[in-house]
């Protein structure tokens, strides 16, 4: 299978728990995005890297929030102290970028914060 | 600020028959991109089709068509000879050229398919 991958894709954790969640993009893809999806709202991003190199970042990522993509191919997403507002999808996704670019998503990580 | 607005949080349709949903941008950027995504009920962000801005002629991917006229800054999607498989969530999202290419989403519609 070559689509963008996720682990784990579940997740339950306590209030207060660090959690770490990886994605492993389109081999040849140097684009990847994370981005976080509440029940019932569409996706909201929050930031994304160009190989390694991560350019933007949303503000709804706070400072508990940590991504990293080393060397350029999988990342990470690390959330510390978590709160029960962080129970959410957390969506990856990657593309190649070029004049049009779509972006292709893993099956997600649902995270629970109890 | 961009945004995009699907009006219908809800549809139905029988199988077999087309059905059109929604969706309408807002941007002042000349240069963007419109995407259309399925979500079934596993999660999985599922690409359906895009259109630029500067393309001349509307979209088609198999069954799905979109409906772009860009003066009304609509760009519905058109799903013909529905299937059962298609019950889904539907999102729009818009990106602009020169940006970060982060996608921003509508809050979807969610199709049910009727025997």
């Amino acid at each position: 299978d070559t689509g963008v991958s996720q682990d784990p894709r579940h997740k339950i954790t306590k209030r207060g728990q660090n959690v770490t969640f990886r994605c492993d993009p389109i081999s040849e893809h140097n684009r990847l995005y994370w981005y976080r999806q509440t029940l019932g709202q569409g996706p909201e991003f929050l930031t994304y890297f160009q190989n390694e190199a991560q350019l933007e970042k949303s503000r709804l990522l706070s400072d508990r929030f940590s991504a990293e993509r080393p060397k350029g191919s999988f990342s990470t997403l690390e959330i510390q102290r978590t709160e029960q507002g962080d129970s959410a999808m957390y969506l990856c996704a990657s593309s190649f970028y070029r004049t049009q670019e779509t972006q292709y998503f893993g099956p997600g990580t649902r995270l629970l914060v109890l | 600020a961009q945004k995009i607005t699907q009006t219908q949080p809800g549809m139905f349709v029988q199988e077999k028959e087309a059905v059109t949903l929604d969706c309408t941008y807002d941007t002042s950027d000349p240069s963007y991109g419109l995407f259309w995504y399925k979500q079934p009920s596993s999660g999985e962000m599922i690409f359906l089709i895009y259109q630029g801005s500067y393309d001349q002629q509307n979209a088609t991917e198999g069954r799905y068509s979109l409906n772009f006229q860009k003066a009304r800054k609509s760009a519905n999607l058109v799903i013909s000879a529905s299937q059962l498989g298609d019950s889904a969530m539907y999102f729009c999202a818009i990106t602009l050229s020169g940006n970060t290419g982060k996608l921003i989403f509508g809050q979807g519609t969610t199709l049910q398919v009727k025997p």
